[in-house]
């Protein structure tokens, strides 16, 4: 099975701030990775597919990176809206996702 | 516009058994790929079961294989997650989620199941 690591777990920043979290696959994954975004309540909302790829309406400012084991999702100017839960998900092989990293307000 | 709504969670006796449903609304039911995915109180995401369009490839995670039963109506435009021999640890938010090229896209709102022991 491919684990997902995620780092960090919680992550406290300010509004302005650029915010970067990272995701590991246990093993190459190409770049088959999505990030989620969730909010208390809610279900998971799809932000970035193939590691990089800007899901419709999602604003700019979220964009993702990375390939083979190694990922991460920027926040380039956090926003009021953007204090949340993001998870990292892998579709490789079946579906695995990350712990989690919740972001919250400094 | 995709809707999913859930139903049919509840509270159930560790052992017992649950079925759960999906109605899917706004898109071509039967082309697509189903999955549910599940989350326990205050944990993250964990994908249950996939189903595909027509119904004939199913898998399961192994924490669910044996136990769980997916299936769907394309007729009805309905997906199913029969749950038998619950446990604790199957207390969760069970969401059923449209997959769209392998992507988990469209989620549902969620039906709360919980086992007590």
């Amino acid at each position: 099975d491919i684990q997902m690591t995620q780092s960090p777990s919680t992550l406290s920043a300010s509004v302005g701030d650029r915010v970067t979290i990272t995701c590991r696959a246990s093993q190459s994954i190409s770049s088959w990775l999505a990030w989620y975004q969730q909010k208390p309540g809610k279900a998971p909302k799809l932000l970035i597919y193939k590691a990089s790829s800007l899901e419709s309406g999602v604003p700019s400012r979220f964009s993702g990176s990375g390939s083979g084991t190694e990922f991460t999702l920027t926040i380039s100017s956090l926003q009021p809206d953007d204090f949340a839960t993001y998870y990292c998900q892998q579709y490789s092989t079946f579906w695995t996702f990350g712990q989690g990293t919740k972001v919250d307000i400094k | 516009e995709v809707q999913l709504v859930e139903s049919g969670g509840g509270l159930v006796q560790s052992g017992g058994s649950l079925r759960l449903s999906c109605a899917a609304s706004g898109f071509t039911f039967s082309s697509f790929e189903m999955n549910w995915v599940r989350q326990a109180p205050g944990k993250g995401l964990e994908w249950v079961s996939y189903i595909s369009g027509g119904g004939d490839t199913i898998y399961y995670a192994d924490s669910v294989k044996g136990r769980f039963t997916i299936s769907r109506d394309n007729a009805k435009a309905s997906l199913y997650l029969q749950m038998n021999s619950l446990r604790a640890e199957d207390t969760a938010v069970y969401y059923c989620v449209r997959v769209a090229s392998q992507l988990l896209q469209n989620w549902g709102q969620g039906t709360l199941v919980t086992v007590s022991s």
